[in-house]
């Protein structure tokens, strides 16, 4: 089944300690892509991937790293979490070459920070 | 800058009443419009998108959308909702040949039975 997947699903941490939000699509997308949603903000893009070893900043990247290594994953890492990155976390992707193509989204990340 | 409005923050309705949630846009150029929508608990689906031709377009469960370019806007419609209508229901626009996605605020629909 073509799918983009997420784990944890949940998540609460503490202030300042590392984690790391993976995020894998079987669909051999070159496009992935971070969101945050928060109330009343929609949401927002954190980081996008437009293939292998190309990465760059969205709307709200502070707090926030990724990494592209190989085509299907794109995990999202949170060095020093803080309160404020308390957020439901959306994963997306979708194959480039043509404008087309819409976005498969993952079953989101509910994290925590305390 | 380029952004999405959605102007209808919480809507309640009752079952069979008639739904339209507004949307509008601000981009210059050519644009990919799209309508998702996230029940209690899952992730973002795809409700319909609209990439050019027939302004009018049909989604899934009786939804429908309209494309105004005029007016920039897109509203999502469905003649008469029902109670699993209940849902968030977000907006979004992409520039044509770009992969970035501005999503609006969102609307929160409850329906009731």
């Amino acid at each position: 089944e073509a799918q983009v997947t997420q784990n944890p699903r949940y998540l609460i941490t503490v202030t300042g300690k590392k984690l790391t939000v993976t995020c894998s699509q079987n669909m051999n997308h070159e496009y992935m892509s971070w969101y945050r949603q928060d109330p009343g903000l929609g949401l927002r893009q954190i980081y996008y991937s437009m293939n292998v070893e190309v990465t760059d900043k969205g709307d709200v990247p502070e707090g926030y790293k990724v990494s592209r290594k190989e085509k299907r994953n794109f995990p999202l890492i949170l060095e020093s979490p803080s309160p404020n990155q308390t957020s439901l976390y959306f994963c997306a992707s979708r194959p480039t070459g043509s404008s087309y193509n819409e976005q498969f989204f993952g079953p989101g990340t509910r994290l925590t920070v305390l | 800058a380029q952004s999405v409005s959605q102007h209808n923050h919480h809507v309640i309705l009752s079952e069979a009443a008639s739904l339209e949630l507004g949307c509008n846009y601000s981009y210059g150029g050519t644009v990919n419009l799209f309508w998702y929508v996230q029940y209690p608990g899952q992730h973002l689906q795809l409700l319909l998108k609209y990439f050019s031709g027939d302004p009018l377009v049909k989604g899934i469960k009786g939804f429908e959308a309209e494309f105004i370019k005029s007016k920039f806007s897109f509203n999502l419609r469905k003649p008469s909702v029902q109670w699993s209508d209940t849902a968030e229901y977000f907006c979004a626009v992409r520039g044509f040949n770009t992969d970035k996605l501005i999503f609006g605020t969102g609307t929160r629909l409850q329906v009731f039975p």
